[in-house]
Order: C-alpha cells, then sequence, then structure tokens
C-alpha cells in the first residue's frame, strides 16, 4: 500500500510568518511529487511540482525534497490571510506498466494565517 | 478559471434518476481521470483513461459508468445512486508518456444525492 503521510494539522501562523508543511511518502519508485492548494468548497490547484533533490523556488513558495528520507515539504514565506486553504502533498509513482503513473495524496494539512 | 471545464457545477438528483457529469479540456492531453472527493478528504481516484481507453478502474461500482468520446471529452454516467454517493466529483487531465508532469484539475461537480 503506497502511502502518503502529512503532518497532521491544523496549522496556524500569524501573518507574515513562514509556514511549514511537510510530507513523507513510502513508496522509493516514486518518481514525481506536488503540491496543490484547495480552498474549501474549490478543487485542488497545483502550486508547486518538484522532481529532483534539492530546493525550487516561485515565488513566496520553496518545495524542497529529499528522495534518500523520502521527504517533501513545502516553505510559504511571508504568509498571508489568502494562504489560508488546505494544502495537499501528491505522489506520483509508476502504476501497471503505465507511462504516467498513479498519484497518490496525503491527507492533507489545513493552513490558517491569522491578520 | 481552469483550463478543464466540468458541467454541471451542481448536480442534484434522485436514487432512481440517470445523469452524466461532462468534462472538457483543450490542453492536448491524452490522459484524463474522475476523482471523488468527500469532506475533509483528499481526492480518490476512480478511473483513468489513456489514449480514450479505460486504463484503471479502481473498483468503482457499476453504478459509475465513465466514457471517453473523444481526446477532449471524458463522461461519468450516473445510475441509481445511493446517498453514500454525494460529493466532489473531480475531473482532472495531463500527459501520457510524462509521468513528471502533473495533472491539471477541473473545477468539480458538487452532486448531491437525495
Amino acid at each position: 500500500q503506497k502511502e502518503v503521510e502529512q503532518n497532521s494539522g491544523p496549522l496556524s501562523v500569524p501573518e507574515g510568518a513562514i509556514a511549514s508543511l511537510n510530507c513523507t511518502y513510502s513508496d522509493r519508485g516514486s518518481q514525481s511529487f506536488f503540491w496543490y492548494r484547495q480552498y474549501s468548497g474549490k478543487s485542488p490547484e497545483l502550486i508547486m511540482s518538484i522532481y529532483s533533490n534539492g530546493d525550487k523556488e516561485d515565488g513566496r513558495f520553496t518545495a524542497q525534497l529529499n528522495k534518500a528520507s523520502q521527504y517533501v515539504s513545502l516553505l510559504i514565506r511571508d504568509s498571508q490571510p489568502s494562504d489560508s486553504a488546505t494544502y495537499l502533498c501528491a505522489v506520483n509513482s509508476p502504476a501497471g506498466g503505465t507511462s504516467y503513473g498513479k498519484l497518490t495524496f496525503g491527507q492533507g494539512t489545513i493552513l490558517t494565517v491569522h491578520p | 478559471d481552469t483550463e478543464v471545464t466540468q458541467t454541471p457545477k451542481h448536480l442534484v438528483m434522485g436514487m432512481t434518476n440517470k445523469k452524466s457529469l461532462k468534462c472538457e479540456q483543450h490542453m492536448g492531453h491524452r490522459a484524463m481521470y474522475w476523482y471523488k472527493q468527500k469532506a475533509k478528504k483528499p481526492p480518490e481516484l476512480m478511473f483513468v483513461y489513456s489514449y480514450e481507453k479505460l486504463s484503471i478502474n479502481e473498483s468503482v461500482p457499476s453504478r459509475f459508468s465513465p466514457e471517453c468520446p473523444n481526446s477532449s471529452l471524458l463522461n461519468l454516467h450516473l445510475h441509481a445512486l445511493q446517498p453514500e454517493d454525494s460529493a466532489l466529483y473531480l475531473c482532472a487531465s495531463s500527459h501520457v508518456r510524462a509521468p513528471n508532469q502533473p495533472q491539471h484539475f477541473g473545477d468539480g461537480t458538487r452532486l448531491s444525492i437525495l
């Protein structure tokens, strides 16, 4: 059973702080890693993707990947109230000979940024 | 606005009704997906189509019947659903021969079964 675990949350940070979201995965064959943001009542929105070890920065967001530790994280700098949402970690692993794999989601971490 | 369009946005139906959900994308993706999402849970994969052929069925009950009439369209036909089938139904698409490419989600259809 391929598993993706996220820090349980909910996570509450003050405006302007750094929010740190963590995710571990069980399948060492996993090839690609994504962070989706989901506002209440809306669909998941891709905010970051990362494929190789190290850091990837995009604006206020930084994704970190450590395949040896099977660990992915998302840092949100200068957090804003508009960042308040559920953040889903998703891991893509090869599946049944397909060339596109299967996406497994973590349970999500609810982030609240308070003014 | 998302590049994957789902209709209708909301659907209320009785347990004896037959209805269909529709998904359309024009990103040239040849893999399309149906997910079911219950409140406070992550999306659960239901079906995957690759090059318009069903490639993954995650043991979904037969009251859900997917169809992929062409490379841009994906339907989900619903019949004799149960109250526990009430959920947000999400369509997604991605490139096929590129496992590192992400899936892009539509806005979803919120389904309520009376």
